[in-house]
């Protein structure tokens, strides 16, 4: 069965550092989503992106973060200068058409010391 | 911000019981969606609604969409050791695109009675 994958599953960095999350949405998908989960809180929408813009971004999408497909099967989240509150769950997520249902991969842990 | 409540925040289930959790707002969703998120993992679909008032099963998962489209229940009946887990509910207010992103509940985690 497709899935969403993700790399890397875990990331350990320090405050200031510039890191970059890596997504493979499934292939016929055309809506892709990052969203993040701090620990034992709830599944928070960061930003949607289709046909090579974004679509929409929450308050959290800062300056500090941007998306980019880079390629037809790449969709990368970057976060500029990271601060420990960045410290988190990040969840890829696509979906097939535009009332679709998203399907999540199983996220990059962020560790930001 | 629109806002999902979602109850109970957790329960304790014994094997063989069914179990119910739902999800409130004070916003009209066009669509709900119901996850289930085990540790250190993605949330994984388990069902969608797209219809006020449909009635959707998978298994032994059952899910309503409300008739004024501002809630939600899923009911787990005939529960069994690996439905352990933290449900989230989700809803969505428009088309992918613009108000296409989900709204997340804070979950309900359902843990096996000691």
């Amino acid at each position: 069965e497709p899935e969403v994958t993700q790399t890397p599953s875990h990331q350990v960095t320090q405050m200031g550092q510039e890191v970059i999350l890596r997504c493979v949405p499934i292939s016929n998908h055309l809506y892709f989503y990052w969203y993040r989960q701090i620990l034992g809180q709830k599944v928070e929408f960061l930003v949607s992106f289709y046909n090579n813009e974004i679509s929409e971004k929450s308050e959290i999408f800062d300056d500090q973060f941007s998306v980019e497909r880079p390629d037809g099967s790449n969709f990368t989240l970057k976060i500029r200068s990271t601060k420990l509150e960045d410290s988190a769950m990040y969840f890829c997520a696509s979906s097939r058409d535009r009332a679709g249902e998203l399907f999540f991969g199983e996220g990059s842990r962020l560790t930001v010391l | 911000g629109q806002q999902l409540n979602q109850s109970p925040q957790s329960m304790f289930i014994q094997e063989g019981e069914d179990v119910s959790m739902n999800c409130t707002s004070s916003s009209i969703f066009n669509t709900w969606l119901w996850y289930k998120q085990d540790p250190g993992e993605g949330p994984v679909l388990l069902i969608a609604l797209y219809k006020a008032g449909e009635l959707t099963s998978n298994g032994r998962l059952t899910a309503q969409f409300g008739i004024t489209r501002k809630d939600s229940f899923l009911n787990i009946s005939a529960s069994i050791p690996s439905d352990v887990g933290i449900y989230f509910c989700a809803g969505q207010q428009g088309y992918g695109g613009s108000q296409g992103n989900l709204i997340f509940g804070k979950g309900t985690k359902l843990s096996v009675k000691p």
